[in-house]
C-alpha cells in the first residue's frame, strides 16, 4: 500500500494520559500536515511540516500538542495530559509540496476517544 | 484564504446526475478551486481541481463560471457510493507552492435508489 498510513487507527485514552500517533507519508512526499476533526464538522488545520520543518501551526495547536518529523519522512503527533475536549479523528495527508497545484492525499486518521 | 458557501446537504437519484454548487465570491486570481469527498469515518478523498477552465477527470466535471465566483462539481452517473459529504476548498497559490487546505462544513450528498 503506498497510499498515507496512521497508526493506530484507533486509540482509547484515559484524562491526563499522553498519546503519540504516527503518520508514515507517501514515499517522496515532502510535505505533511496534520487535521483534527470532530463529530459533523470538517477537518480542521492543525500544523504542516515541509521536509522536517515545521512551517505553519495553527492556533488550536496548544501547548499540549507538539508534532515532529523529525528526517523528513514520517511524523508524530503528541498530545500530553489528554483532555475530553481531545476526543476527534486525526488525520494527516501527504503532498509533493512543490508546483502549484498538486493535490494532498490524507490518511484514514486516528479516532482518539478520552474517557 | 478566500471561503467557500455549500448547501448543507442535498439528495439526487441513483444513475442521475448530482450537482453540488459551491460560491467563492472573495476568490482571488491564484487561487484553485478544490473538490474533496469524505465518506462515513474514512479520510478526505481528493476529486478535482481547477484554475479557470472546466475540468474532468474519471470521477466527475468541474464547472467554473467565467468571473470564478462560483464552480458546479458534477457527478454524471451518481451511485449509492458516491453518498458522502463533498468539500469545496479555495486554495491559495505561494508563488508556485500550494497553501494549505481549509475545510468548511461542506454538502451531505446522499444518493438514494
Amino acid at each position: 500500500d503506498t497510499g498515507v498510513s496512521q497508526n493506530p487507527r484507533h486509540k482509547i485514552t484515559k484524562r491526563g494520559q499522553n498519546v503519540t500517533f504516527r503518520c508514515d507519508p507517501i514515499s517522496e512526499h515532502n510535505r505533511l500536515y496534520w487535521y483534527r476533526q470532530t463529530l459533523g464538522q470538517g477537518p480542521e488545520f492543525l500544523t504542516y511540516f515541509q521536509n522536517e520543518a515545521q512551517l505553519e501551526k495553527s492556533r488550536l495547536l496548544s501547548d499540549r500538542f507538539s508534532a515532529e518529523r523529525p528526517k523528513g519522512s514520517f511524523s508524530t503527533l503528541e498530545i500530553q495530559r489528554t483532555e475530553q475536549g481531545d476526543s476527534a479523528m486525526y488525520l494527516c495527508a501527504s503532498s509533493p509540496g512543490t508546483g502549484p497545484n498538486t493535490e494532498a492525499f490524507f490518511g484514514q486518521g486516528t479516532r482518539l476517544t478520552v474517557v | 484564504d478566500a471561503k467557500t458557501t455549500q448547501p448543507p446537504s442535498m439528495d439526487c437519484a441513483e444513475g442521475r446526475a448530482a450537482n453540488l454548487p459551491c460560491n467563492h465570491s472573495t476568490i482571488s486570481g491564484n487561487e484553485y478551486v478544490y473538490w474533496y469527498r469524505q465518506i462515513h469515518s474514512q479520510g478526505p478523498q481528493y476529486i478535482i481541481h481547477g484554475l479557470k477552465n472546466n475540468e474532468t477527470n474519471e470521477m466527475a466535471s468541474l464547472i467554473i463560471t467565467e468571473d470564478r465566483k462560483s464552480s458546479t462539481l458534477i457527478l454524471p452517473h451518481a451511485t449509492l457510493r458516491d453518498t458522502a459529504v463533498y468539500y469545496c476548498i479555495v486554495r491559495m497559490n505561494y508563488g508556485g507552492s500550494q497553501g494549505n487546505l481549509i475545510f468548511g462544513k461542506g454538502t451531505k450528498l446522499s444518493v438514494k435508489p
